[in-house]
């Protein structure tokens, strides 16, 4: 069955520095994986999602980036951080779709604070 | 964007009632998902549900779909204090990108 190991679980972080938030994922292959933030009392906002090695696209203009150096790994990063990146990310894969339909499994997300 | 629109925003129940949940959705979808949410934590899948599916049950869970009202219902029966939580509708279409709404938040008291 399929896994996603993400972490670490929290982090605070000082405005100005980098920040690299990895997502692993375990019993399946070339998924589609994405990375979620929801800011406190919000919904979920869809930052990037990638279908494939290298293949990145991105949902909305901002202080963050995303890469897929391998078929499960996942990687958000930003080279300086900005008070408004504090929320809880959330990594996702979805399976190939089957006569199913398709499926997404979460990872227990990593809530960051940006002080 | 499909994003999907659950109301009500947040519901406050007696152990033992049922929740009723509805999401509300824009365009053509190929399922649909309902996913918990514990406070600060990830989300658990808890139902799909396909386009061609019109309900489904899974212990005391049970989903609605009405593609021509672009609408879902969740509805939990019995509810338990342990079912206190977040709970999402994602929609996912022909690019198979869930889109998830603001969520409802479901305090249920003992």
């Amino acid at each position: 069955s399929q896994t996603i190991h993400q972490w670490p679980a929290t982090l605070v972080q000082p405005v100005g520095s980098p920040l690299s938030l990895e997502c692993t994922v375990e019993g399946t292959s070339n998924p589609n994986l994405y990375w979620y933030r929801q800011a406190a009392g919000r919904g979920l906002q869809l930052l990037f999602y990638s279908v494939g090695i290298g293949q990145i696209s991105s949902e909305v203009p901002q202080n963050l980036s995303a890469s897929r150096p391998q078929d499960r790994q996942f990687i958000l990063s930003s080279k300086k951080l900005l008070l408004s990146d504090s929320g809880f990310y959330l990594c996702a894969l979805e399976t190939p779709p089957t006569g199913e339909g398709t499926e997404a499994f979460f990872g227990q997300g990593t809530r960051l604070t940006v002080v | 964007s499909q994003q999907g629109e659950e109301d009500p925003q947040a519901l406050s129940i007696q152990e033992g009632e049922n929740a009723t949940m509805n999401c509300s959705y824009k365009t053509s979808i190929n399922n649909l998902q309902w996913y918990r949410q514990n406070s600060g934590r990830g989300l658990v899948h808890l139902i799909l549900i396909r386009s061609n599916e019109r309900e489904k049950h899974s212990g005391r869970l049970r989903v609605t779909l009405d593609t021509s009202k672009k609408s879902s219902s969740l509805l939990i029966t019995a509810s338990r204090a342990a079912d206190t939580a977040s709970y999402f509708c994602a929609e996912s279409g022909g690019s198979y990108i869930p889109t998830f709404g603001r969520g409802t938040s479901l305090i249920v008291h003992p």
